[in-house]
């Protein structure tokens, strides 16, 4: 069965350094989100694109982060400066057709420590 | 704002047993959808009912949806081992266009089956 895959597993950086998280969603889906989940707590919405543009984001997804689609089969989150309050786990998602209509897929996420 | 709301936060019972789970939430929705999380692990959709459907079933699962209410449940029946995680329901936003453009997840119950 297709799966969502992220690279890396763990990503360990300095506050103030680039990251950049990378997603291949499944290869016939359409919409693409990202969301986090800070240890025990809920799992936030950061991001949907669709049609090579961000469709939807949340008051957590600033200047300091942007997605991107480079190549037709990655897709990215770069957060510029990271923050102590940017660890997190991030989850890649995507599905067929809207999420609200379709099931979301998600890969097995990004720890990411920022230290 | 948060929309989903799962209660219990927590829920250990023996194997063989059944569990439920509810979801309360603030806003009309279209679709309400259950996901599954192992520990350390992504979601894993596990159903979708929507507005106007008041319960599906789906192997050992079965849910409801009460929209007067607010509220959703997800039954587990004859619970296993294996079915200890963290579950979570979600539901759509309207955009300010009127599409359902994401998710929004509560923060779950977790689940645990002692054999």
């Amino acid at each position: 069965e297709p799966e969502v895959t992220q690279t890396p597993s763990h990503q360990v950086t300095q506050m103030g350094q680039e990251v950049i998280l990378r997603c291949v969603p499944i290869s016939n889906h359409l919409y693409f989100y990202w969301y986090r989940q800070i240890l025990g707590q809920k799992v936030e919405f950061l991001v949907s694109f669709y049609n090579n543009e961000i469709s939807e984001k949340s008051e957590i997804f600033d200047d300091q982060f942007s997605v991107e689609r480079p190549d037709g089969s990655n897709f990215t989150l770069k957060i510029r400066s990271t923050k102590l309050e940017d660890s997190a786990m991030y989850f890649c998602a995507s599905s067929l057709g809207t999420g609200a209509n379709s099931p979301l897929h998600f890969g097995n996420g990004t720890r990411l420590t920022v230290t | 704002s948060q929309q989903g709301e799962e209660d219990p936060q927590a829920l250990s019972i023996q194997e063989g047993e059944n569990a439920t789970m509810n979801c309360s939430y603030k806003t009309s929705i279209n679709n309400l959808q259950w996901y599954r999380q192992n520990s350390g692990r992504g979601l894993v959709h596990l159903i979708l009912i929507r507005s106007n459907e008041r319960e599906k079933h789906s192997g050992r699962l079965r849910v409801t949806l009460d929209t007067s209410k607010k509220s959703s449940s997800l039954l587990i029946t004859a619970s296993r081992a294996a079915d200890t995680a963290s579950y979570f329901c979600a539901t759509d936003l309207l955009s300010p266009q009127g599409g359902s453009e994401k998710l929004v997840f509560g923060k779950g119950t977790k689940l645990t089956v002692n054999p």
